[in-house]
């Protein structure tokens, strides 16, 4: 199957920055996308997701934007908090597909 | 809402063991899933179910085996554990298609 890949295996931030996670998808015929935040001990858990009609989608402090043309999602994190401290993950969907994820990024904030 | 419930959360296993891993959920999904959890590998699928009685494998289904007989539970089956199956098992759950899963919280599983 198709791989979702990142830009950035760790990213250290300073509290109260903003943070960016990239995250590159090979497969064209993605049609939707969803960022999840991983914390030490627990499951994943869903911030946001965008469908491939759409450029850019914002929720609370966080914003993702979609570039098909070069195949690229980025989450953006914004005024980022210590409890921003997780691992984040990208996942893509083909279709009626299960959702493929990525490795991850390990965001740190740094108070 | 309970979620999507995961037990046990801890178990460690003798090579050549077998055990089930129990999912349940309350949401009334469609769909259930199993991923496994390995260091800079991000989650993989092992097995999917996309109602009662239909399952089908995903990326990495050796050694494991499902059922769906509710809507409710969905197992996961070690038949014969070995030590490349020591990991942490994430069941997640939604509608179907698929528009963001709800995950449990995990079974880290050690098999020695």
């Amino acid at each position: 199957g198709e791989s979702v890949g990142l830009h950035l295996p760790t990213l250290s931030v300073q509290e109260g920055d903003n943070s960016i996670i990239n995250c590159a998808y090979s497969n064209s015929a993605s049609d939707y996308f969803i960022w999840y935040k991983q914390e030490s001990g627990k499951g994943p858990q869903f911030i946001i997701d965008i469908r491939s009609n759409m450029d850019k989608r914002q929720g609370q402090r966080v914003t993702v934007l979609l570039n098909k043309t070069v195949k690229h999602l980025s989450l953006q994190i914004a005024a980022t908090q210590p409890g921003d401290s997780a691992v984040y993950f990208c996942a893509e969907r083909i279709g009626n597909t299960p959702l493929v994820f990525g490795k991850g990024t390990r965001l740190s904030v740094i108070a | 809402n309970a979620g999507v419930t995961q037990t046990p959360k801890f178990q460690v296993l003798k090579t050549g063991q077998s055990m089930t891993l129990q999912c349940a959920q309350d949401m009334n999904h469609e769909y259930m899933s199993w991923y496994r959890q390995d260091p800079g590998m991000g989650l993989r699928l092992i097995h999917y179910s996309v109602g009662a009685g239909i399952t089908d494998q995903g990326e990495v289904p050796n050694g494991y085996n499902v059922s769906r007989s509710t809507t409710e539970d969905f197992p996961l089956r070690l038949l014969s554990a070995a030590p490349s199956q020591t990991s942490v098992y994430f069941c997640a759950s939604s509608y179907w298609p698929p528009y963001g899963y709800t995950f449990g919280s995990g079974t880290r599983l050690t098999v020695v």
